[in-house]
């Protein structure tokens, strides 16, 4: 069974810059989530995704980031324009329903200049 | 959302028991207990996950107290494979929302 996919692995920026990260769950997962995790820390849920819909994003710095998960399945996040403090790795995960095993991509590691 | 307490970091010896704690005082009754582990440079892993009972797999052990206000994960023979750092979570599958929050995780360093 082929895990979580994310692209780009790594992404360097410049301070205001626009980026994109895009993430492929498991096939027939129903929750998408994205993490955001600073060096040294544990990840920080960004953002829960109930097939295409949002179930919880209250920890998403909504004035600069955005999420979107098309037709359920695919989903991007995006940045703009970006910050110093946005350096991190964004881990996408997935599980088959809310409460199941949560699977996690390799993340994209993302400098910002 | 419910807490857990670990210890920053731990050291064994390769080929040793491993047993890491995790406090969770404030569970509540339909919390699950839930392990994941992050080797160096790539995402989370699943390890175990329990409610009331021991539970085994091929990875590990998860030991819940009797009043479930703490938890074991018990590595039974450390390898140099299992430097990582473990994250005891809490998981309420009634909640829609379901966060899966993250503290800041055991480090386990494993000497040769």
């Amino acid at each position: 069974e082929a895990g979580v996919a994310q692209s780009p692995r790594y992404k360097i920026i410049e301070k205001r810059q626009s980026v994109a990260f895009w993430c492929n769950p498991i096939s027939g997962h129903a929750t998408l989530y994205w993490y955001q995790q600073i060096l040294g820390q544990g990840p920080k849920l960004l953002i829960q995704f109930q097939n295409n819909g949002v179930v919880d994003d209250s920890q998403l710095p909504k004035d600069r980031f955005s999420a979107e998960r098309l037709k359920g399945v695919d989903s991007t996040l995006k940045i703009q324009p970006a910050k110093l403090e946005d350096s991190a790795v964004y881990l996408c995960a997935s599980s088959f329903r809310t409460s199941g095993v949560i699977y996690f991509g390799p993340g994209t590691r993302l400098t910002v200049l | 959302d419910a807490k857990t307490t670990q210890p920053n970091s731990m050291e064994s010896n390769e080929e040793e028991p491993v047993h890491l704690p995790c406090n969770h005082s404030t569970i509540s009754g339909t919390d699950y207990i839930h392990w994941y582990r992050q080797l160096p440079s790539q995402g989370p892993e699943y390890v175990i996950h329990g409610l009331t009972s021991n539970v085994n797999n091929r990875m590990a052990s998860l030991a819940i107290a009797e009043d479930r206000k703490s938890s074991t994960l018990i590595l039974h023979r450390a390898t140099l494979r299992d430097a990582a750092v473990y994250y005891c979570i809490l998981r309420d599958p009634n909640n829609a929302g379901n966060m899966l929050t993250f503290g800041g995780g055991t480090r386990l360093m494993v000497k040769p």
